[in-house]
């Protein structure tokens, strides 16, 4: 049950785009297409923003979009605003447990 | 509208036991999987626990044998049963909806373990 990886920390201007890496093993990120990524501002309780690798729910913007190759799954955030600077959480289903990346601070500069 | 409010953080005693709830609202607990995700304080997310919607349960390793998860349908509530509680369960306590994904969070509970 070991962390995912993912870099502390990314930066990018409005408008641009930015891409996070989440790291795993055959075990988990690559074993099966359930990846999903949690945005996370101060004090708040995360929110679902990307499932099953690619899948947006309903109500988080095109902006945000997921994939995944090999043990590697990234989330990709276009059209910067200011209201993206969070935190960010990958997550894996590795069969009977769940394990998470170690988060990423996206700001927005 | 899906609602999860949690209940029963504290400041507890090494050693010591304490039982969290989270309380349901807009779906049916017992036609969920329903988790539990901890945050120490200014560290990342540890999910902890599941329990299906068949009642079958699974643990992180760092809980197991400690910690038990279960839900009350009557009450459309989930709780965690912390027991042996050390310095390094310090965290606040999110209950979510799901299993990867947690497509709902509730607010969350502190819990405080220190003497």
């Amino acid at each position: 049950q070991s962390a995912l990886t993912q870099p502390r920390s990314v930066s990018g201007s409005p408008g641009q785009s930015v891409t996070i890496s989440c790291t795993g093993t055959s075990s988990d990120v690559g074993a099966y297409n359930f990846v999903s990524w949690y945005q996370q501002h101060p004090g708040k309780a995360p929110k679902l923003m990307i499932f099953d690798v690619n899948k947006r729910p309903s109500g988080v913007p095109n902006r945000f979009s997921g994939s995944k190759s090999g043990n590697t799954a990234s989330l990709t955030i276009s059209g910067l605003q200011a209201e993206d600077e969070a935190d960010y959480y990958c997550c894996a289903y590795a069969g009977r447990y769940v394990v998470f990346g170690g988060g990423t601070k996206l700001t927005v500069l | 509208e899906v609602q999860l409010v949690e209940t029963g953080g504290d400041l507890i005693q090494p050693g010591g036991s304490v039982r969290l709830s989270c309380a349901a609202s807009g779906f049916t607990v017992s036609s969920s999987y329903m988790s539990w995700v901890r945050q120490a304080p200014g560290k990342g997310l540890e999910w902890v626990s599941v329990i299906y919607i068949d009642g079958k349960t699974y643990y992180a390793d760092s809980v197991k044998g400690r910690f038990t998860i279960s839900r009350d349908n009557s009450k459309n509530t989930l709780y965690l049963q912390m027991n042996s509680l050390r310095a390094a369960d310090t965290a606040v306590y999110y209950c979510a909806r799901g299993w990867a994904p947690f497509d709902y969070w509730g607010q969350g509970t502190l819990v405080t373990v220190s003497s």
